[in-house]
């Protein structure tokens, strides 16, 4: 079955910094979403990547997706309280009929001020 | 546009008792979904429907958890009889429909906290 693991699980950084999370699959995937959570809500969608190198930002944030279509990283440039939250990246799995999202443990992010 | 509507926004019930969450999706969405997140995990889901039909419920542990979606609009999930296992984030999400090599962009709604004690 296809799992994700997303590093790293709790992330603490100071306000202006720029930051890294990770997500990598155990099979190749067929679509990866990001997605952000604050405490107590839902997800709110972020970006989707599907072809292999495939690079999209928003805002102050920028998701990559390796050739390999295994890998995805998402970066954020000079972090906010705002940018605060749990980070989840959600796969696609390559199976036919397949149409759910399987999700990794998320990331958890402090800004400190 | 209306989001995702769930209710209740928080339940606490003693184990063995029942319970049951309601969610809109967003109109026109066929395709709806029921996800259980527990504390310091991604959402798992438990069931998925395209209009009114089951599409994927091998997750849901079917001894105790029952979903319907009737009129293929709102949808409820009902947990009988309630573990402490439980306890976690209910939550629901849409999308217009399952299109092979379309966006499976899924709109989530708030969630309903499950404390059973």
């Amino acid at each position: 079955s296809q799992e994700l693991e997303q590093s790293p699980q709790s992330l603490i950084v100071q306000e202006g910094k720029n930051l890294t999370i990770n997500c990598t699959s155990s099979k190749t995937l067929y679509g990866l979403y990001w997605y952000k959570q604050k405490y107590g809500e839902g997800l709110i969608f972020l970006m989707m990547l599907q072809k292999g190198g495939e690079e999209k930002s928003h805002e102050k944030i920028t998701a990559k997706l390796d050739e390999k279509k295994q890998q995805s990283s998402l970066h954020i440039t000079a972090s906010q309280p705002s940018h605060a939250g749990i980070y989840l990246c959600g796969a696609v799995p390559l199976i036919q009929g397949a149409q759910k999202l399987v999700f990794g443990q998320g990331t958890r992010l402090t800004i400190n001020p | 546009e209306a989001g995702v509507a769930q209710s209740p926004r928080y339940k606490i019930i003693e184990k063995r008792q029942s319970v049951a969450f309601w969610c809109n999706p967003i109109s026109g969405h066929a395709t709806l979904y029921w996800y259980q997140q527990i504390l310091g995990q991604g959402p798992k889901l438990l069931i998925q429907f395209q209009n009114n039909g089951v599409v994927d419920d091998s997750q849901l542990p079917k001894d105790r958890f029952s979903a319907e979606r009737l009129k293929g609009v709102d949808s409820t999930l009902k947990i009988q009889p309630a573990k402490l296992e439980d306890s976690a984030v209910y939550l629901c999400a849409s999308t217009r429909g399952l299109q092979r090599g379309s966006s499976y962009e899924q709109y989530f709604g708030p969630g309903t906290r499950l404390t059973v004690t």
